[in-house]
């Protein structure tokens, strides 16, 4: 139980264009979820915290607009990156945590976006 | 600030036993976790410890003291697949989870 997948798990755009990334809970419902970001041989660094139903919260320095997160359901979120830019290419991983039951967060499998 | 300190890189050789040391300095604390990173891939669960002692879970076990600060991961029967990151993670007073920057761990034949 308790699977995180992610789509697409890779992607290769040009710059100035946006990208979309899912993340679902297969099998549980996830009022929060979690969006990361990891550059080669560095930690994960939090983006931003989804809420279901409402805005989601933005790290210091993660630019809300840029960055565009949307949570509509228990089960789905998605982060679009606009305007993308070689700078954004990196690796992208959602989390969920379980609605009223775990404080443990499981991961999706991670997209790897390349911007050229 | 919070800090979670952990360090870089380890070495260590098949079939023995490493320590992977995790001092935290946080706002609050909910527990502790332990995730293991392939390269390339998402972290994957290894342990939650939110009580002082050991926990043991197979060839893996963690240890917490929240009094100092400090818990550790204990892989013992290395194996060559336990190369990877070593993630250490304590959840704070607003349940955010604050992250290590990882320990990566290399196994020699």
């Amino acid at each position: 139980g308790a699977v995180v997948s992610q789509h697409p798990s890779w992607v290769i755009c040009k710059s100035g264009t946006s990208v979309k990334i899912e993340c679902r809970s297969l099998d549980f419902q996830a009022t929060t979820m979690f969006w990361y970001r990891q550059f080669p041989k560095q930690s994960l660094m939090l983006m931003a915290t989804s809420n279901e139903g409402s805005k989601a919260t933005y790290e210091q320095g993660v630019e809300k607009d840029k960055f565009l997160i949307n949570h509509a359901s228990l089960t789905l979120s998605t982060l679009t990156v606009t305007s993308a830019h070689p700078e954004d290419s990196s690796f992208y991983i959602c989390s969920a945590r379980e609605t009223g039951v775990d404080l443990e967060q499981y991961f999706g499998p991670g997209t790897r976006l390349t911007v050229t | 600030g919070q800090n979670i300190d952990q360090p870089t890189e380890m070495t260590a050789t098949e079939g023995a036993i490493v320590q992977i040391n995790c001092t935290y300095q946080t706002s609050g604390f909910n527990g502790l976790f332990w995730y293991q990173q392939h390269a390339g891939e998402a972290p994957t669960f290894l342990s939650y410890n939110v009580l002082d002692g050991l926990e043991e879970k197979g060839r893996f076990s963690s240890f917490l003291s929240r009094s100092k600060g400090y818990s550790y991961l204990l892989l013992k029967e290395l194996q060559m697949k336990d190369s990877a990151s070593y993630l250490c993670a304590v959840l704070d007073s607003n349940y955010q989870l604050i992250w290590g920057a990882g320990t990566k761990l290399i196994i020699k034949p």
